[in-house]
């Protein structure tokens, strides 16, 4: 079946430490891959996007992404986590050829120790 | 001037009332999403519309009804509210590229 998992419900990280974030894809072509970001009480905002080429991708707020389509996965990184990185973060994927139908993973919850 | 604009930000409502959610962008996008995040905070896509057309519909009980009055409005409007319809409710739209959603602030639907 198709899906898309974001296998850490919650991370923990120290302000300042590099931050990884998993998101792998079950699809049989590969789909558009984002990532979105959503502060508490607030709606998503989307950090960056993968359709083709360079598998690294850069997005806002320092934010990037490896695509590794012998992993099926699409992970996030930050070098360097400030507090206001607190969020939940979700994976999310529009199919190839399926129009424009976005599919969210479970979502990540981060949060930042001082 | 908020791109996507969701009205109202909280709805406290009672069990068995009807109520209706409204989104209006301003972007000139052709496509009209709602979605629902539960307390899990999982996201799951309910209806699209696509130029007034409804293009994708989920899933979903038939007391939901969206209606879009013009490309740029798409409402939500529910009868007969259950507890299990507490959710936030997310608006979003799109142009006819992949990609390039823009959410709403969404509505906090809490039934009680």
């Amino acid at each position: 079946a198709q899906s898309v998992t974001q296998p850490d419900i919650h991370i923990t990280v120290s302000e300042g430490a590099s931050l990884e974030l998993r998101c792998n894809y079950s699809y049989g072509a590969t789909p558009y891959l984002f990532w979105y970001v959503q502060s508490p009480g607030q709606g998503l905002q989307l950090l960056l996007k993968y359709f083709s080429g360079d598998t690294l991708v850069q997005g806002i707020k320092g934010f990037e992404a490896e695509f590794k389509r012998s992993q099926s996965s699409f992970n996030l990184r930050k070098p360097s986590v400030h507090w206001s990185d607190a969020a939940e973060y979700f994976c999310a994927v529009v199919p190839t050829g399926g129009g424009n139908k976005l599919t969210f993973g479970t979502g990540t919850q981060l949060k930042v120790e001082l | 001037d908020t791109a996507v604009s969701q009205t109202p930000k909280y709805l406290v409502t009672q069990m068995g009332n009807d109520k209706s959610i409204k989104c209006e962008q301003n972007l000139g996008h052709d496509t009209m999403y709602w979605y629902k995040q539960d307390s899990k905070k999982f996201l799951k896509i309910m209806f699209s519309y696509n130029n007034k057309e409804l293009i994708i519909n989920e899933t979903v009980p038939n007391r939901f009804s969206p209606k879009s009055p013009d490309k740029a409005h798409l409402n939500l409007h529910i009868n007969s509210l259950e507890l299990g319809d507490s959710a936030v409710y997310f608006c979003a739209s799109s142009p006819d590229e992949v990609g390039g959603y823009t959410f709403g602030s969404g509505t906090r639907l809490t039934v009680v």
